[in-house]
């Protein structure tokens, strides 16, 4: 059974950072990209952005609201990946899922999501 | 950016109902298109992908379609677990996008 489990959430003032983890189970995680997909209290959903697998040199892809703050990196050993976020603003508060991608022959879905984890950016 | 909207925001049915919720893109999409379902408190789900695919487990009341800049989900008769919110999503270029959602109640 595939398994996503997100951890690493919570208060944060503005301009603090934090980071978050998703633990991968029930599926080889390193032949997937993996994605980070946020939402913020009674909004709707937003990407935030991908890593690619090691075949891809790990490339990533951001949006332009977290470029240069945000950072997702990847632990294929220890089927985990990460968010860092630097420079927390109170517009980042927000549920934040991972979210495995799997190809279809043309494009990359997302098709299974962690549960979220909040993260509140507060003073 | 391609911009999704998706109408109506809102809707109100009852069971048994047809249900067809639109997304509209700002620029074409192809047919990288998919939607989810939310309920309160939990993860999305995805249902449809590549616009018109069925994800495994699905039920079959549950369609895509279109192609380009115009895309339909429609839950041919809706369900008392249907209720939601619906979302799509353009996987055609970065940044990916959602449409802003469809929140579907009881009538």
């Amino acid at each position: 059974e595939v398994q996503l489990v997100e951890s690493g959430g919570g208060l944060v003032q503005p301009g603090g950072s934090l980071r978050l983890s998703c633990e991968a189970s029930g599926f080889t995680f390193g032949d997937h990209y993996m994605d980070w997909v946020r939402q913020a209290p009674g909004k709707g959903l937003e990407w935030a952005g991908r890593i690619r697998r090691k075949g891809n040199d790990y490339t990533t892809e951001y949006a332009a609201s977290v470029k240069g703050r945000f950072t997702i990196s990847r632990e294929d050993s220890e089927n985990s990946l990460y968010l860092q976020m630097n420079n927390l603003k109170i517009e980042d508060t927000a549920v934040y899922y991972c979210a495995r991608t799997f190809y279809d022959g043309s494009i990359y879905y997302h098709d299974y999501w962690g549960q979220g984890t909040l993260v509140t950016v507060s003073s | 950016d391609i911009q999704l909207t998706q109408s109506p925001s809102f809707l109100s049915a009852s069971v048994g109902d047809r249900v067809t919720i639109t997304c509209r893109a700002s620029q074409g999409s192809s047919t990288y298109l998919a939607w989810y379902q939310q309920k309160p408190g939990k993860a999305p789900d995805l249902l449809i992908y590549a616009a018109s695919t069925l994800q495994s487990g699905v039920p079959s009341r549950f369609s895509g379609s279109g192609s380009g800049t115009e895309f339909t989900l429609t839950i041919s008769s809706l369900q008392p677990e249907d209720f939601a919110t619906y979302y799509c999503q353009q996987l055609k270029s970065y940044p990916l996008t959602f449409g802003g959602g469809t929140t579907v109640e009881i009538k």
